[in-house]
């Protein structure tokens, strides 16, 4: 079965500077996607940034942008410029690309202090 | 564009009591659909998820159950709640395709068994 782990349960990062937070997952799937979400205070899960497995480049959404390293299995995001509503819990996830379900990292949360 | 609902938005029931949560989507057509725990700062479990009407999939044996009575309405229930039922439960719902990338979350509910 596919695990997801995220080996920091807390990061915290000042405001303006760059953080990266950790992902590593295991599978024997060669073609899958893999996720980054947000969840604030409010608890609602937002989608943050996506990468498919065929991509070698490596996706970016304005300020968040992540290092995909599939010999690896490793799947990081780099969060620059950080701002005070970056605060909040994140979660990596992966999908086989066969299959209809995701699974989900512990999360990592991040303070962002002013 | 796509919305999903979830209520209530909290509940609080005492052990042994039966429970019913909805989830429908708005905006699209034979979604797949994904009922997650999240207990207090931890991760996402997935419970259950559905390709289409009638069609439940279940990852994790316990004492509650999912229906799909209608294509973007999915129900988790349970006939008596445990105390360690409480927690925080989010749908979710993704493009019927397996093409299609990432989920997309409802607002929650929060639920306390007493």
């Amino acid at each position: 079965a596919q695990t997801v782990t995220q080996s920091q349960p807390e990061m915290s990062v000042q405001e303006a500077e760059t953080v990266t937070l950790s992902c590593t997952y295991d599978t024997s799937e060669s073609d899958y996607y893999l996720f980054w979400y947000k969840q604030p205070p409010s608890r609602q899960m937002i989608l943050v940034i996506r990468q498919e497995a065929y991509k070698q480049q490596n996706a970016t959404e304005n300020r968040f942008s992540v290092n995909f390293q599939k010999a690896a299995k490793s799947f990081s995001l780099k969060i620059s410029d950080s701002q005070l509503g970056d605060a909040a819990m994140y979660f990596c996830a992966y999908r086989s690309a066969g299959n209809n379900d995701m699974r989900f990292g512990a999360g990592t949360r991040l303070t962002v202090k002013p | 564009s796509q919305t999903i609902h979830q209520w209530p938005a909290t509940l609080v029931q005492p052990v042994g009591s039966p429970l019913s949560l909805e989830c429908t989507v708005e905006g699209t057509s034979n979604p797949n659909l994904y009922w997650y725990r999240q207990a207090a700062g931890r991760g996402l479990q997935l419970l259950f998820y559905s390709v289409g009407i009638g069609q439940i999939s279940s990852e994790v044996p316990q004492n509650l159950s999912a229906s799909r009575p209608q294509d973007r309405q999915f129900i988790l229930s349970s006939k008596k709640l445990l105390l360690s039922d409480s927690g925080f439960y989010l749908c979710a719902w993704r493009g019927g395709r397996l093409s299609s990338y990432e989920q997309y979350f409802g607002p929650g509910t929060r639920l306390t068994v007493t």
